[in-house]
């Protein structure tokens, strides 16, 4: 069974500052993705980044990259220079062999002027 | 744009009605998923699809089920609403293996 644990029900960070959301995960699947969304107020679910379970380096995209730690089973989300739009819920994801996609709770980060 | 579309975007029904949610997407892909969204669970997953006529549970799949007959539609029925079934539910499409999943806007039900 696939399990995501995200422990920080809420973060706060200074505008311009660099903020890291954690997440585990737990999977006996060899072959799996890890995904990070973004959910602002307005409700839409917005890929973030993607890392693969066999990917040597770790995934970036633009201020966005992804911490991962295969043997410590974690991909913390790293948001560089935080801006006000910012502000949302996110959510970490993985995909094991059986194609589902399974969600953790999510983290809401607020970021403070 | 994304190419997935859920109808309706809110609804209101009463409890024990039967209610039938559409999700459509215009890019022929093989994979699509049902969750529902509730506040301190993120989101969980209901049933999905992995072709025409090919559907399997997911981990809250009690009172719904689901029915793919072309590739681009995806319905999930709530056999007989209750009122634990009020929640927000989305559709949400697989482009690629390590693509990032595409979700619909969402389908804010009620159930009273």
């Amino acid at each position: 069974a696939q399990k995501i644990t995200q422990t920080q029900p809420g973060m706060f960070v200074q505008e311009k500052e660099a903020v890291t959301l954690d997440c585990t995960y737990d999977t006996s699947d060899q072959s799996y993705g890890l995904f990070w969304y973004k959910q602002p107020s307005s409700g839409e679910m917005i890929f973030l980044i993607y890392q693969g379970s066999y990917d040597e380096q770790n995934a970036t995209e633009g201020r966005y990259s992804l911490n991962f730690q295969k043997a410590r089973k974690s991909a913390n989300l790293v948001i560089s220079a935080s801006q006000l739009g910012d502000s949302a819920m996110y959510f970490c994801a993985m995909r094991g062999g059986s194609e589902k996609l399974v969600f953790g709770k999510g983290t809401k980060l607020t970021v403070n002027p | 744009d994304a190419g997935i579309t859920q109808s309706p975007r809110h609804k209101v029904t009463e409890t024990g009605t039967p209610v039938t949610l559409r999700c459509h997407q215009t890019e022929n892909h093989r994979y699509m998923y049902w969750y529902r969204q509730d506040p301190g669970h993120g989101l969980r997953l209901i049933h999905y699809s992995y072709g025409v006529k090919d559907t399997d549970k997911g981990e809250v799949s009690d009172g719904y089920s689901v029915s793919r007959s072309k590739t681009e539609d995806f319905l999930l029925t709530l056999e007989s609403a209750t009122s634990s079934q009020t929640s927000v539910y989305f559709c949400a499409i697989r482009p690629g293996r390590e693509a990032g999943y595409t979700f619909g806007s969402g389908t804010r039900l009620t159930v009273v």
